[in-house]
């Protein structure tokens, strides 16, 4: 059974590029959840999809944006990126009944020059 | 809004000594608390959680946390590290819906042979 997987793992962008990152949930799992984790940081919330919608975000701006597909995967999308940007962006699945334990994947490395 | 505050950056013990690693919890709710931890180059995996049963919780690799509202903490303890347990421990809360996990800043645990 494979577990949460993301792509690319790594990827360089410069300043005011558009990135899309992608997620696919552990079998079973309906809700996406995307984190930005800064170097030496916890993970931050950006947003969370359940049955194609957002269903909660964070404080991140509008250049942050999302999607779900009907088979349950996602995509994280940013516009206009910043050198700030640079973060492991995690993507992290659940299933229709939780406990709040969240499975998570390994992560695409963003670097933004 | 609920929030943690993780008191150590960093933790160093010796192969066999015991492990502490302190976290103070802020909810407006009864919490729901989590440990996670991430090896390196690997994505989070769950430890332990405390959803309002038993206050003292049991986790994976011999890790205990328990849950005092008193002092609104929740800290992860282990009675003998292991060289493998060297890696960044998270400590969350979920709101009451467990749509948004709140983590704190880390605590990078290392084991000295």
């Amino acid at each position: 059974d494979a577990g949460v997987t993301q792509s690319p793992t790594h990827l360089i962008k410069t300043r005011g590029q558009q990135v899309t990152l992608r997620c696919s949930p552990k079998s079973g799992h309906d809700t996406v959840s995307w984190y930005q984790q800064a170097l030496g940081q916890g993970p931050q919330f950006i947003f969370q999809y359940y049955e194609e919608e957002e269903r909660q975000r964070g404080n991140f701006p509008d250049r942050f944006s999302g999607h779900q597909f009907p088979n349950y995967s996602s995509e994280l999308n940013v516009n206009a990126l910043l050198l700030g940007d640079s973060a492991l962006y995690l993507c992290a699945s659940s299933p229709p009944v939780t406990s709040g334990e969240l499975f998570f994947g390994e992560g695409s490395r963003l670097t933004v020059l | 809004a609920q929030s943690v505050t993780q008191l150590d950056s960093h933790v160093s013990v010796s192969e066999g000594t015991p492990v502490l690693l302190r976290c103070n919890y802020s909810s407006s709710y009864s919490p729901s608390l989590f440990w996670y931890v991430q090896h390196p180059n690997k994505g989070l995996q769950l430890l332990l959680k405390y959803t309002s049963a038993a206050t003292l919780v049991k986790g994976i690799n011999g890790f205990e946390a328990e849950f005092k509202k008193s002092e609104t903490s929740f800290h992860l303890t282990k009675p003998s590290a292991h060289m493998s347990d060297a890696a960044e421990y998270f400590c969350v809360v979920s709101s009451y819906n467990n749509n948004d996990m709140r983590f704190g800043a880390g605590t990078r645990l290392t084991v000295k042979p």
